[in-house]
């Protein structure tokens, strides 16, 4: 079944303890990216990656780190958790950056 | 920048009554237009798009029109179901940055049977 995979589903934390959420789609997708939602502003993307080792900032990058070593792979990386980063997260991958997008079943991320 | 604007939600209805759920977009040239769902629990998937003015994209009885003239893109569907109860996102793709999908605020729908 074509999918994307993200893990944990639920997360808290505390702050400044370094976290990473895992991402894997296994369609074979070149295009992956990460958004976070938030009430009342919608999806907003964090990073996004072209291709393997090919990753570029988003509209609200700060505090955050991807890397794509792997094409099935895209994990989101929080070196030192705020609360402010407390969200909702998703993960999101297509084929090319304006096709279908097909999303995780996200992550609760809660920062105390 | 390019953004959209949804119609603020909640919108609660009764089954198979008329929905429409307004999108308005901002943008420079010509941009590509999406419509998502969330079903409670999920992540989006996409319900429908169109890329070019007059197109009109449907799916599962839902429809939408891309109206360069007034900006618009609002989602209808004639005759919803207590199924169709999720949140529904207006999105776009910038015509100078394919890379970039920026998504509106979301409207909640619920249908009551």
């Amino acid at each position: 079944e074509a999918q994307v995979t993200q893990n944990p589903r639920y997360l808290i934390t505390v702050t400044g303890k370094k976290l990473t959420v895992t991402c894997s789609q296994n369609m074979n997708h070149e295009y992956m990216s990460w958004y976070r939602q938030d009430p009342g502003l919608g999806l907003r993307q964090i990073y996004y990656s072209m291709n393997v080792e090919v990753t570029d900032k988003g509209d609200v990058p700060e505090g955050y780190k991807v890397s794509r070593k792997e094409k099935r792979n895209f994990p989101l990386i929080l070196e030192s958790p705020s609360p402010n980063q407390t969200s909702l997260y998703f993960c999101a991958s297509s084929l090319g950056p304006t096709g279908k997008l097909f999303f995780g079943s996200g992550t609760q991320l809660s920062v105390l | 920048g390019d953004s959209v604007t949804q119609m603020e939600g909640p919108v609660t209805l009764s089954e198979e009554a008329f929905l429409t759920i307004n999108c308005t977009y901002t943008a420079t040239g010509y941009p590509s237009l999406f419509w998502y769902v969330q079903y409670p629990g999920e992540g989006l998937q996409l319900l429908l798009k169109a890329t070019k003015a007059d197109d009109k994209g449907s799916n599962k009885g839902f429809e939408a029109t891309y109206r360069k003239e007034t900006t618009s893109f609002h989602l209808e569907k004639g005759s919803v179901q207590v199924s169709d109860s999720a949140v529904y996102f207006c999105a776009l793709i910038p015509s100078y940055n394919n890379n970039d999908m920026r998504f509106g605020a979301g409207t909640r729908l619920t249908v009551k049977p």
